[in-house]
């Protein structure tokens, strides 16, 4: 089936440092999405890019859509300290019943 | 709020017994879904649904059935639960596009 490729599994970054996180598939997706997920809640939405090669700020985040349509990133600006938490990517392809194909999350930790 | 519940929030329960989630949404969105969060796995497919009645397995969906027998209400069944079984299950809703997450189930199997 398809994965998403999420790597590292933690990063550990300085307040105010900025990161950068990617995704890449093996196979294509028409839409690509950027969650986060705070310690005991469910993941919440923060980014969604519909077009290859689109370029979209939610504050201090940022996220592409690749030109291949296999990969995404999301970057984080002037990190502090409720950055904190997991970050997935996901994927999907159009069409009924077109279920979100997830990745394994990156934990993010930030040193005041 | 984003007009999805789950419930209980907290359960532990004994290797062997039956145990039913619940999820409650009131968006009148078509599809549902029911998740499992491990360590080290991220969120893996259990059971979704695309309509009342309508449901399908996941990737993980083996000791798992599910319910939906009106458009708010997902209910997954554990049918005799194991220890393989504890973990933080999250049920998702959607129209179209992007999920909206519940805050979670955290179960545990003792």
């Amino acid at each position: 089936g398809q994965q998403l490729n999420q790597s590292p599994q933690s990063m550990f970054i300085q307040e105010g440092e900025d990161v950068s996180m990617n995704c890449t598939s093996s196979s294509i997706f028409n839409t690509w999405l950027w969650y986060k997920q705070d310690p005991g809640e469910g993941p919440v939405l923060l980014i969604a890019l519909y077009k290859a090669g689109e370029l979209t700020s939610n504050g201090r985040l940022t996220a592409q859509f690749g030109i291949t349509r296999k990969d995404s990133f999301l970057n984080i600006s002037a990190s502090i300290p409720s950055d904190v938490g997991i970050y997935f990517c996901a994927g999907q392809l159009w069409g009924a019943n077109s279920k979100l194909t997830f990745g394994k999350g990156i934990t993010l930790s930030v040193r005041p | 709020d984003a007009g999805i519940t789950q419930s209980p929030r907290h359960k532990v329960t004994e290797t062997g017994t039956p145990v039913t989630l619940r999820c409650h949404q009131t968006e009148n969105h078509r599809y549902m879904y029911w998740y499992r969060q491990d360590p080290g796995h991220g969120l893996r497919l259990i059971h979704y649904s695309y309509g009342v009645k309508d449901t399908d397995k996941g990737e993980v969906s083996d000791g798992y059935s599910v319910s939906r027998s009106k458009t708010e209400d997902f209910l997954l069944t554990l049918e005799s639960a194991t220890s393989s079984q504890t973990s933080v299950y999250f049920c998702a809703i959607s129209e179209s596009g992007g999920y909206t997450f519940g805050s979670g189930t955290r179960l545990t199997v003792v």
